[in-house]
């Protein structure tokens, strides 16, 4: 167990729906990272949050955006979904926001888009 | 896009050999690069890292290389077990605080 909670652990909705991910992070991480995975695809960074704050950006699109709340657990929001974002969604968490240390990740969120 | 490569899509070694897998990098500032392995269905872990400073760092039966030169670096796993099958990735943390995974290796240990 990382310590990394992702809910939920399944989901499936439909076409040009939303949906809402949420990730906690390991107790005393301020650094929370998401990253998608396609079937049998690498990591694709999407983006990362530091305290509350957004450190850095990678290839989100803009249907998605993310957050993360005063407690540190973060959300991510998938929005007009299409067939193609059926994957699944890692958060990581770290304690420090530049990098350096060992992310820890989640068990993920498999979303399937029908 | 993704700022790392790989050389290798797919790995097959005989179980006690050793596997190495190779990984570039693109931003020469980054300085922190660290290995993760990911079994089927489970969720990345970290096996060794290294940073900019360091030119190999060793851990139990892995060992990575950096070569800043070229900007190379390369995973060694010995004397390999069944165990050891899964995808391999390495990553690096750019200048911009982006964390990018490579596409992965996937290493087969055939016993």
């Amino acid at each position: 167990d990382s310590g990394v909670t992702q809910t939920p652990k399944h989901l499936i909705t439909a076409t040009g729906q939303r949906v809402t991910l949420r990730c906690s992070p390991r107790s005393g991480d301020l650094s929370v990272y998401w990253y998608q995975q396609s079937l049998d695809q690498g990591l694709q960074f999407l983006i990362q949050y530091y305290n509350g704050e957004e450190r850095a950006k990678g290839n989100i699109l803009e249907r998605f955006s993310a957050q993360q709340f005063p407690d540190l657990h973060s959300e991510l929001n998938l929005s007009s979904l299409e067939l193609g974002d059926s994957a699944l969604y890692f958060c990581a968490s770290s304690i420090e926001g530049g990098g350096g240390t060992e992310a820890f990740f989640g068990q993920g969120t498999r979303l399937t888009v029908v | 896009g993704e700022s790392v490569g790989l050389h290798l899509p797919t790995l097959s070694v005989q179980e006690g050999d050793s596997a190495v897998i190779k990984c570039t990098y693109s931003d020469s500032a980054s300085n922190y690069f660290p290995w993760y392995k990911q079994e089927l269905g489970k969720r990345p872990q970290l096996i060794i890292d290294i940073r900019s400073n360091m030119d190999k760092r060793q851990g139990q039966r892995v060992t990575v290389l950096l070569n800043k030169t070229v900007k190379h670096l390369s995973l060694q796993i010995a004397a390999t077990q069944p165990g050891d099958s899964a995808v391999y990735f390495c990553a690096e943390i750019n200048t911009g605080n982006q964390f990018y995974f490579g596409t992965g290796t996937s290493l087969t240990v055939i016993p």
